[in-house]
């Protein structure tokens, strides 16, 4: 099964909620990343979070890791309609030499 | 400008076909990517390089292949081996950074279409 498993498989919301979306992988990792996905376009990066680290935040983004329960969330404050994209999480595993895995994606819709 | 680029953005090829897929960066990267992605799905990783001349399989290598001939270039060739090509492809490339930092940057992908 994938290394990354994500939750929701889709989240609808309105402009100005917030948005969580849930990544969990099964092995040790180096770094998480978090990618956006807009339709038919190529991934681009959001933000990583190395195995030491707890939180992180840019900008409206916040990302959480959780080594013991081996899982990560990002939030969304405040969304915009132009935040609608497909969110994925990618785990560096260790020793795979900067090989990403990556999940199958939470598709986040924002509603104006 | 600096990044990453893959042609053609659509891709229509008959069974029994080869067909390759372009992709060139001019950010100096040393690794370069090739990931397949389904409707609603994640991505998989066919192959990948780290290095000019040398390439590695990926999760899901078989009926592919690639060359490794210059830095900015890793063209993958789908063959008709591949029983079922019709897909989102995507490339991408990353500097290989010290452990803990390393992120992947991505070209716009390519939408092949089996006839």
């Amino acid at each position: 099964s994938q290394q990354g498993e994500e939750d929701p498989q889709a989240l609808s919301i309105q402009e100005g909620e917030n948005a969580t979306m849930n990544c969990s992988y099964k092995t040790s990792i180096n770094n998480l990343q978090w990618y956006r996905q807009n339709s038919g376009r190529g991934l681009v990066h959001l933000i990583l979070i190395r195995s030491n680290e707890r939180e992180k935040h840019s900008g409206r983004l916040r990302v959480t890791l959780d080594t013991s329960k081996k899982s990560s969330s990002l939030l969304i404050t405040a969304s915009r309609a132009a935040d609608t994209a497909s969110y994925f999480c990618a785990t560096d595993i260790n020793n795979q030499g900067g090989k990403l895995i990556f999940g199958q994606g939470t598709e986040l819709s924002v509603k104006p | 400008d600096g990044g990453i680029t893959q042609s053609p953005k659509y891709l229509f090829r008959k069974e029994g076909q080869n067909v390759t897929l372009s992709c060139e960066q001019n950010l100096n990267h040393d690794a370069m990517y090739w990931y397949r992605q389904d409707p609603g799905q994640g991505l998989r990783l066919i192959y990948y390089s780290q290095i000019v001349n040398d390439f590695q399989k990926g999760d899901i290598a078989e009926g592919y292949s690639v060359s490794r001939e210059k830095k900015e270039s890793f063209p993958l060739t789908v063959t008709s081996a591949q029983k079922n090509p019709t897909a989102f492809y995507l490339c991408a490339s990353s500097i290989l950074a010290p452990v803990n930092t390393d992120t992947q940057y991505f070209g716009p992908g390519t939408r092949l279409t089996v006839l």
